[in-house]
């Protein structure tokens, strides 16, 4: 089965700061991995995504996250944190149900990032 | 957020009522989603739904009802709820469930408080 943990509920960290929010996913197959963000009371925005090929993946607002395969893990990160980067962070999975029936995402239950002034 | 609209943004009802969520997607997509968010929860994948088809109910109880009259609407009709059912309700779409690259939008959610 397929699932993604995200260890820490929260992760605090001064602007202008490196940010890291962890991930870490078990999977049958071949990963296919993705991060997304949620501000206050808006729905969840793609932010990157991990299929194949480069192991660091950039994608919006500058946010870059990096899968390594030997410890299961896609670690976003941000070389330069901003209070506006504030909001709740999911990564997610995607089930291979079958060769052609990608129905499911698994998400992680989510970390807060505070970025304090 | 034009690309995937939810209405009501806010819903209030007793466990006796009778009410439906509406989404739209405007982004030419295939798939339909609903997901329940609760509180330091993971999302919860409730319906998917591709080409209009249902493709997967994920044990949802019969007091929730999706319906999906084309590519481009989504809702999801709440008949005798319970209070533990109060959470944000999210609708999301993708290209479609063929390939594992896509990735899904998201509407900003319904919050349902069940009184």
């Amino acid at each position: 089965a397929q699932s993604v943990a995200q260890p820490e509920d929260q992760v605090n960290v001064a602007e202008g700061n490196p940010l890291t929010v962890k991930c870490t996913y078990s999977v049958s197959g071949n990963p296919y991995l993705f991060w997304y963000v949620q501000y206050p009371n808006r729905g969840l925005q793609f932010l990157l995504k991990y299929i194949t090929g480069d192991n660091l993946v950039k994608g919006s607002y500058g946010f870059e996250a990096e899968f390594n395969k030997s410890q299961t893990s896609f670690h976003l990160k941000k070389p330069s944190a901003l209070v506006s980067d504030s909001a709740l962070y999911f990564c997610a999975v995607r089930d291979i149900a079958g060769i052609y029936n990608f129905n499911k995402f698994y998400f992680g239950s989510g970390t807060k990032l505070n970025v304090k002034p | 957020e034009t690309g995937v609209t939810q209405t009501p943004r806010h819903l209030v009802m007793g466990m006796t009522n009778k009410k439906s969520l509406k989404c739209e997607q405007h982004l030419g997509h295939n798939a339909m989603y609903w997901y329940k968010q609760s509180a330091k929860k993971p999302l919860e994948l409730m319906f998917v739904y591709n080409f209009k088809e249902q493709t997967e109910n994920n044990s949802v109880p019969s007091r929730f009802s999706p319906e999906c009259p084309n590519s481009s609407h989504l809702f999801l009709h709440l008949h005798t709820l319970q209070p533990e059912d109060s959470a944000l309700y999210l609708c999301a779409s993708s290209q479609d469930t063929a390939s594992a690259s896509y990735e899904q939008y998201f509407g900003p959610g319904t919050r349902l408080t069940v009184t």
